[in-house]
C-alpha cells in the first residue's frame, strides 16, 4: 500500500512568487491534514480536510494560503505570494474516516523563501 | 499558544542507555500520542496513551500519563544508533479532530 506522498519534496523561491505544494493521501482516507514547522519550532496544524470539505481551517495565517481537496483524493496547498516567514517544512498527512487519532504522514515540503 | 511542549529540546546519550523524554500540555485531552522523525523523513505513529491510562507499553517504549499534572513520559530503554530522531508528543484535544504537536525533542545515541 502507498504512503502518503508529496511533491515536491524541496522548493526554493524568490519571495514575491507563488509555490504550491501536493499531497496524495493514502487510497481511501478521508481526513487529509496540512500541518507546518517552522525553523525547528513546534508543529503547527494549518487545516483538515474531510473528503473535499474543509472541516478546520483555524490554522491557516492568512489569506496567501489557499488549500484545495479536489474530488476528495489529493491536495493542494498554494501560497501566493510567499513571503520569508513562509519558509519551513509542510507535512501532509491523512487518516480514516473516523479516525482523528492515528495519522500517515508524508515526508514533507522543504520550502524554503529566498 | 503551544498545547504540547517537550523537555528536553534535545537529548544526547550513548548506546545502551535509557532516554527519557517529557510532555507538558494545556488543555483536556482524549489521548496522547507520540511520533518520531527521522531526518528529511515523515512523522511516524510510535504509540498512544487514552487519557484514562496512566501508562502503556509497546517493546522497548514506555509512555506514562498524569492528567492531573497535564504531562507525559516517553522512555525508550536500551537505545540504539537507529534511535536516533526527533520526537513530538501530540494530542488529541477534547472536541477537536485534529492533532496538536508540541516542538519536540531531538535525541542523538552515540553507538
Amino acid at each position: 500500500e502507498a504512503g502518503v506522498t508529496q511533491f515536491p519534496s524541496h522548493s526554493v523561491i524568490e519571495k514575491g512568487q507563488t509555490v504550491t505544494l501536493r499531497c496524495d493521501p493514502i487510497s481511501g482516507h478521508d481526513n487529509l491534514y496540512w500541518y507546518r514547522r517552522v525553523m525547528g519550532k513546534e508543529i503547527k496544524f494549518l487545516l483538515h480536510f474531510v473528503k473535499e470539505s474543509k472541516q478546520d481551517e483555524s490554522g491557516m495565517p492568512n489569506n496567501r494560503f489557499l488549500a484545495e481537496r479536489t474530488g476528495g483524493t489529493y491536495s493542494t496547498l498554494k501560497v501566493q505570494p510567499a513571503e520569508l516567514e513562509d519558509s519551513g517544512v509542510y507535512f501532509c498527512a491523512s487518516s480514516q474516516a473516523g479516525r482523528w487519532e492515528k495519522l500517515f504522514f508524508g515526508s514533507g515540503t522543504q520550502l524554503s523563501v529566498l | 499558544s503551544q498545547q504540547g511542549e517537550e523537555d528536553p529540546q534535545a537529548l544526547s546519550i550513548q548506546e545502551g542507555e535509557n532516554a527519557t523524554m517529557n510532555c507538558s500540555y494545556k488543555t483536556s485531552i482524549n489521548n496522547l500520542q507520540w511520533y518520531r522523525q527521522n531526518s528529511g523523513r515523515g512523522l511516524v505513529h510510535l504509540i498512544l496513551i487514552r487519557s484514562n491510562e496512566r501508562e502503556k507499553h509497546s517493546g522497548r517504549l514506555r509512555v506514562t500519563l498524569d492528567t492531573s499534572k497535564k504531562s507525559s513520559s516517553l522512555l525508550i530503554t536500551a537505545s540504539r544508533a537507529a534511535d536516533t530522531a526527533s520526537y513530538f508528543c501530540a494530542t488529541l484535544d477534547t472536541g477537536r479532530r485534529a492533532l496538536t504537536f508540541g516542538s519536540g525533542t531531538r535525541l542523538q545515541v552515540q553507538p
